[in-house]
């Protein structure tokens, strides 16, 4: 079946620092892929819309100069967290729509980037 | 933001037991889909169930969808230890095009 890769699968950063995380779709091209957050215990909360070739679109209250997104292939979408602070610290989980099945269809998620600032 | 809740919040129950969870939501839906995740993991996904359709069935996973109620429900029989996870539903509308996730059920399986 369709695999979304995500990498790193955790990360520890000083405060101030910023922070790549990449999602790949292995077998499949993925022309949209979501980025969600999870804070523990609670729920994924999307952040953005990663389209390719254009600009990821963003979430009410999520601000896009901070969480860098670049959808530069059809397999591989990228956040990046610029200067990170603590208060970023979290599990940052991408996802792709499955191939074949259009929009409504379910999503194949990456195991997910634990981020943890200092 | 979230699009309703789901109850339980947490469930605890022994081996071969069954366990039921209820997810309601707000917005008019195109499907409805549960998804499971092991702690620290990502997500699966485990079923989808249109918005035309009352009950579906994969395996031990039984999902019943009400639209007039907003309401889904998830039921997993003969439970195992391995079912330990947190479950999630999930609602796709088309005016957003986005899949929104409620708030999660944590589900322990005792052996």
């Amino acid at each position: 079946g369709a695999v979304v890769s995500q990498h790193p699968s955790w990360v520890i950063c000083k405060s101030g620092t910023s922070v790549k995380i990449e999602c790949r779709s292995l077998d499949f091209q993925a022309t949209t892929m979501f980025w969600y957050r999870q804070f523990p215990k609670q729920s994924l909360m999307l952040m953005a819309t990663s389209n390719e070739g254009s600009k990821a679109t963003y979430e009410q209250g999520v601000e896009k100069d901070k969480f860098l997104i670049n959808h530069a292939s059809l397999t591989l979408s990228t956040l990046t967290v610029t200067s990170a602070h603590p208060e970023d610290s979290s599990f940052y989980i991408c996802s792709a729509r499955a191939p074949g099945q259009g929009y409504t269809g379910e999503l194949f998620f990456g195991e997910g980037s634990r981020l943890t600032v200092l | 933001s979230q699009q309703g809740e789901e109850d339980p919040q947490a469930l605890s129950i022994q081996e071969g037991e069954n366990a039921t969870m209820n997810c309601s939501y707000k917005t008019s839906i195109n499907n409805l889909q549960w998804y499971r995740q092991n702690s620290g993991r990502g997500l699966v996904h485990l079923i989808l169930i249109r918005s035309n359709e009352r009950e579906k069935h994969s395996g031990r996973l039984r999902v019943t969808l009400d639209t007039s109620k907003k309401s889904s429900s998830l039921l997993i029989t003969a439970s195992r230890a391995a079912d330990t996870a947190s479950y999630f539903c999930a609602t796709y509308s088309s005016n957003t095009g986005k899949l929104i996730f409620g708030q999660g059920t944590t589900l322990q399986v005792k052996p």
